[in-house]
């Protein structure tokens, strides 16, 4: 067990649908990193937040956002959902951006 | 750009060693990592390299030269849970990029 959490652990929905993802980092963490998991395309990087405020921008699209609260938790939106959104998105944390990641269980997205 | 290789594949025995290679083309350098997958679960850490050499943990040891842009993850003493994917992934510019990964399968 990492100490990341990730809810909710599987998600169905329509195309056209929009939905949200959460993580919770490990306890001291200011780091959240969420990435995209795609049979085809691998680990890709989306956003990485520290202390509330983005750091760096990877392949996201613009579909989707992202934000980190107060609380430091993290959520990433995902809307217009197309077939090829269907993934896995995982979210880390770190204690700095040059920490190691650690990865939550991740949540399983299914376009339909 | 980033441009990160690994092989696609490897099969080893039981008990054996296996070393999978990965080397790197990144317009930064910050540090290399290695993970372990299991297929459906969350990549957990297994190695970080940052200056040149080897630095072991048990049965896995990774090598890292930043002059060939070239690493290397040493599996010792296979055993049967091993089998997954590894990961290796390369920190810059506080993006951490990541190769396609090397599928391991361990033979009884």
């Amino acid at each position: 067990d990492s100490g990341v959490t990730q809810t909710p652990k599987h998600l169905i929905t329509a195309t056209g649908q929009r939905v949200t993802l959460r993580c919770s980092p490990r306890s001291g963490d200011l780091s959240v990193y969420w990435y995209q998991q795609s049979l085809d395309q691998g680990l890709q990087f989306l956003i990485q937040y520290y202390n509330g405020e983005e750091r760096a921008k990877g392949n996201i699209l613009e579909r989707f956002s992202a934000q980190q609260f107060p609380d430091l938790h993290s959520e990433l939106n995902l809307s217009s959902l197309e077939l090829g959104d269907s993934a896995l998105y995982f979210c880390a944390s770190s204690g700095t951006s040059e920490d190691t990641q650690y990865f939550g269980p991740g949540t399983r997205l299914t376009v339909l | 750009g980033q441009n990160i290789d690994q092989p696609t594949e490897m099969t080893a025995t039981e008990g054996a060693i296996v070393q999978i290679n990965c080397t790197y083309q990144t317009s930064g350098f910050n540090g290399l990592f290695w993970y372990q997958q299991h297929a459906g679960e969350a990549p957990t850490f297994l190695s970080y390299n940052v200056l040149d050499g080897l630095e072991e943990k048990g049965r896995f040891s990774s090598f890292l030269s930043r002059s060939k842009g070239y690493s290397y993850l040493l599996l010792k003493e296979l055993q049967m849970k091993d089998s997954a994917s590894y990961l290796c992934a390369v920190l810059n510019d506080y993006k951490l990029s990541f190769g396609a990964g090397t599928t391991v399968t361990v033979r009884a």
